[in-house]
């Protein structure tokens, strides 16, 4: 089975704090995804990465950047928390196939008061 | 750009009975990929089912099937014989597919599924 794992469930931050959010897939999938899901929106790309070291950028990337340092693991960084981040954040990966049928973690729940 | 439609914020059904949730799209392409995902309450979103668009046969998966309606750029979900483990958030999605740099998959904002004893 595929495993997609992120480093926490919940989190509770300070605005202005740095934040890292990690994630983690163990089948060599070479794509990775950070989306970020709110109520009435639905899921919203922030970021990809289709190998190690690289990124595109997603719809809303403004006020978050990505790391990819190896190919299991895809890091999505708040440079300065607000508010506004709260929010339910989503990493999924998908192998380079026809489908790509993407494969999601449990996600985190983070709250920046 | 690529636009995804659900326009049933919530749905209800009763158990054992039948429920369709409608998803339609917007694109100029003619060759992608359509999934439904359920996302059950505090618990990670998984694939349904999912549908090539150049198929013209619709796609089944036990008690869930879809009805894809390629001109009309239509992509229902229906779940038959509904159990209480169907409740669920339900997200379709679209992709261009394997072509590199189309990897995305765009979401609609979901459907809420309340199952009723």
């Amino acid at each position: 089975d595929v495993k997609v794992t992120q480093s926490s469930r919940y989190l509770v931050k300070r605005t202005g704090e740095k934040v890292f959010l990690e994630c983690v897939q163990d089948m060599d999938h070479e794509n990775m995804f950070w989306y970020r899901q709110d109520p009435g929106l639905g899921l919203r790309l922030i970021y990809f990465s289709y190998d190690v070291k690289m990124k595109e950028k997603g719809d809303i990337p403004e006020g978050y950047s990505v790391s990819r340092e190896k190919k299991e693991r895809f890091s999505l960084i708040l440079e300065s928390a607000s508010t506004n981040q709260t929010s339910m954040y989503l990493c999924a990966s998908s192998p380079r196939d026809f489908y790509n049928e993407q494969f999601f973690g449990p996600g985190t729940r983070l709250t920046v008061l | 750009a690529q636009t995804v439609t659900q326009s049933q914020p919530e749905m209800s059904v009763q158990e054992a009975e039948t429920v369709t949730l409608s998803c339609t799209y917007d694109t100029s392409e003619s060759d992608y990929y359509l999934f439904w995902y359920k996302q059950p309450p505090s618990r990670q979103m998984i694939l349904v089912i999912r549908q090539e668009a150049y198929k013209q046969q619709n796609a089944t998966e036990n008690r869930f099937s879809v009805n894809f309606q390629k001109a009309a750029k239509s992509f229902s979900l229906k779940i038959s014989d509904s159990q209480l483990g169907d409740a669920a958030m339900y997200f379709c999605a679209y992709t261009l597919g394997a072509n590199f740099g189309n990897e995305k998959l765009t979401f609609g904002t979901g459907t809420r599924l309340t199952i009723i004893p």
